[in-house]
């Protein structure tokens, strides 16, 4: 059975950092398209970033060089390191798998950030 | 541009079919996704590319493409097909991603 669980989220301060996790079983991580979507409370989706089987990584500008996007194969964990938090950043933060790139199949429930002081 | 545009809500009568648009430049170029959202719940794929229905997705839902508007179309709306529909594609760069805006889905 596929299942992504997140962790990592928290309230964090502005100009702080978090990283979090999405611990996938069922699949292997490092063979399929795998991505970072979040949303704000009470807002839609929006998708932050993704990372290639081959190792590609591609991300929203609402996130460039702040936030890196990474894998652990050997745990079979999908990562997403997050720098430089501002308030707009305040979310919750879903990991998917890709069929396709965009077409998520696999959801994880969500882990919540916010970023406040 | 690298924007989708949906329509904010859209009701139906239960029974009825409806389709749900999502217009932007990236549908000329790539397939539209769709995803069903209820509240407190991550999103569930409905329709990928051309008009492919994941396993265990009702044979209701549909999807279509033409120039740059892509449509999900429910026939014979379910009450438990009320919801967000959130539309995405490829961007323009082909390697990123983009989301509409979200239609609300009420079942009369």
């Amino acid at each position: 059975e596929v299942q992504l669980v997140e962790s990592g989220g928290g309230l964090i301060q502005p100009g702080g950092s978090l990283r979090l996790s999405c611990a996938a079983s069922g699949f292997t991580v490092s063979s399929n398209y795998m991505s970072w979507v979040r949303q704000a409370p009470g807002k839609g989706l929006e998708w932050v970033s993704v990372i290639y089987s081959g190792g590609s990584t591609y991300y929203a500008d609402s996130v460039k060089g702040r936030f890196t996007i990474s894998r652990d194969n050997s745990k079979n964990t999908l990562y997403l390191q997050m720098n430089s938090l501002r308030a707009e950043d305040t979310a919750v933060y879903y990991c998917a798998r890709d069929l396709l790139v965009g077409a998520a199949d696999y959801w994880g429930q969500g882990t919540l950030v916010t970023v406040s002081s | 541009s690298s924007e989708l545009t949906q329509d904010p809500a859209v009701s139906v009568a239960l029974g009825q079919t409806v389709r749900i648009t999502c217009q932007g430049d990236s549908l000329r170029s790539y397939y539209a996704s769709w995803y069903q959202q209820k509240p407190g719940q991550a999103p569930v794929l409905v329709i990928y590319g051309k008009n492919n229905r994941p396993s265990g997705i009702p044979d209701r839902f549909s999807g279509s493409s033409s120039g740059n508007t892509a449509s999900l179309t429910i026939t014979g709306a379910q009450a438990e097909d009320e919801a967000d529909y959130y539309c995405n594609s490829r961007d323009s760069s082909g390697n990123r991603v983009v989301f509409g805006g979200g239609t609300k889905l009420t079942v009369l």
